[in-house]
């Protein structure tokens, strides 16, 4: 059980482009979903926590306006980066969870890289 | 909100020697401790986690411990083989929050 898609696992972008990280729990219904970050060689970083139907709660310091997080479905949440720039290139990671119960299972993380 | 210290950054061991990674966190609510083995360019893996009614657990050769006064829960894995080589991430959280990770120990094992 808690089985978890996230796609692409890589991308690579140009500058002032966007992009899209699908995140699927393929066989449960994610009432909440974390996104953390990670830059190299350090540890996961929550940025936002999204409920099903909601807006997402945003970490002190994350732009709501750049990195869009969508959460319509249970089983379907994504993470778009807006306007991307070279610091946004970070390994992105998606956890999806019941409501009550721990978020225990993670994606296999997307690598951005922005060029 | 919590905070979790993770102690060491780097760990080298011979293969078949013990590791013993160890972690701290400040919330006295915190009632959920899972080990992660990351390895690169991979989302973490659950390797073992333990709840706060229980001081021990073990599966195979990997064993979590907890000591709730101390807030302090340890990592110790036997008979390392090469390739349990990887970063490992300790957590704390309550249900339905979110994960709050340690700074990580890179662990190699020389064959």
């Amino acid at each position: 059980g808690a089985v978890v898609s996230q796609h692409p696992s890589w991308v690579i972008c140009k500058s002032g482009t966007s992009v899209k990280i699908e995140c699927r729990s393929l066989d449960f219904q994610a009432t909440t979903m974390f996104w953390y970050r990670q830059f190299p060689k350090q540890s996961l970083m929550l940025m936002a926590t999204s409920n099903e139907g909601s807006k997402a709660t945003y970490e002190q310091g994350v732009e709501k306006d750049k990195f869009l997080i969508n959460h319509a479905s249970l089983t379907l949440s994504t993470l778009t980066v807006t306007s991307a720039h070279p610091e946004d290139s970070s390994f992105y990671i998606c956890s999806p969870s019941v409501k009550g119960n721990y978020g225990y299972t993670f994606g296999s993380g997307t690598r951005l890289t922005v060029v | 909100g919590e905070n979790v210290e993770q102690h060491p950054s780097t760990l080298s061991v011979q293969e078949g020697d013990s590791a013993v990674i160890k972690c701290t966190y400040s919330d006295s609510a915190s009632n959920y401790f899972p080990w992660y083995k990351q390895e690169l360019g991979k989302g973490p893996q659950l390797i073992i986690d333990i709840r706060s009614n229980v001081g021990e657990k073990k599966d195979q050769r990997i064993a979590v411990t907890l000591n709730k006064t101390a807030k302090h829960f340890s990592l110790h894995i036997t008979e390392t083989q090469p390739e349990d080589s990887a970063v490992y991430f300790c957590a704390a959280s309550k249900p339905g929050n979110q994960f709050y990770f340690g700074t990580g120990t890179s662990l190699t094992v020389i064959p």
